[in-house]
């Protein structure tokens, strides 16, 4: 089974900044990749397929990057409603697997 | 417009089974590059995928579950069902379903959009 590892766990930033958050696969994906972003109480939301796909609604701020093991999800300009939790996904095998979320707080 | 809502039991027993019905609507479960996931989230922690079913019967299991899962559908219905046995407090849990859409010949697929998720207690 393929794991995904995902840093920092936690992170605190202020509106307006760039954020990155990074994801590693224990093996090659290629760009099988995929981004959620989960608010409390809520169900996950697709942001990015394919590594570097924007889903259609979601805001240009968010973009991805990466392929084989290292991938990275990049804020451009932190907004409010981005404090959230985000997770990664791997979709190259089944069974399919996350990483273990990054909770991004209000500094 | 594309939704999907998960039903069963809010609390069980433990070593009972627990049954989760998937309605879908707005997409057909015989799609082409359609299919349903089941993925979980016990409280406070992680998403943990559990299993998936495409539209010509293609069925996948969690390694670690395998042997407690069954996950099947009735097209008719607009229903995917999956089946868990030997419930344990640890599988305390928001159980959610979610439309996977694939791109076809490069093979990616992703979850999209996602049910709001049932939350199952088991507990004596």
């Amino acid at each position: 089974d393929i794991q995904m590892t995902q840093s920092p766990s936690s992170l605190s930033a202020s509106v307006g900044d760039r954020v990155t958050i990074t994801c590693r696969a224990s093996q090659s994906i290629s760009s099988y990749l995929n981004w959620y972003q989960q608010k409390p109480g809520k169900a996950p939301k697709l942001l990015i397929y394919a590594a570097s796909s924007l889903q259609s609604g979601v805001p240009s701020r968010f973009s991805g990057s990466g392929s084989g093991t290292d991938f990275t999800l990049t804020i451009s300009s932190l907004q409010p409603e981005d404090f959230a939790t985000y997770y990664c996904q791997q979709s190259y095998s089944t069974p399919n697997s996350f990483g273990q979320g990054t909770k991004l707080e209000i500094k | 417009q594309v939704t999907l809502k998960e039903s069963g039991p809010v609390l069980v027993k433990p070593t009972e089974t627990l049954t989760l019905t998937c309605t879908v609507s707005g997409f057909s479960l015989s799609n082409a590059r359609m299919g349903v996931s089941w993925i979980r989230q016990p409280p406070g922690k992680a998403l943990e995928w559990l299993a998936h079913i495409f539209s010509n019967d293609e069925k996948s299991y969690s390694t670690s579950l395998k042997s407690r899962l069954t996950i099947s559908k009735d097209t008719s219905k607009s229903q995917v069902v999956l089946t868990m046995t030997n419930m344990d407090p640890v599988d305390t849990a928001t159980y959610y379903c979610a439309r996977i859409l694939s791109s076809g010949w490069s093979g990616y697929n992703w979850f999209d959009p996602w049910g709001q998720g049932t939350l199952v207690t088991v507990s004596s």
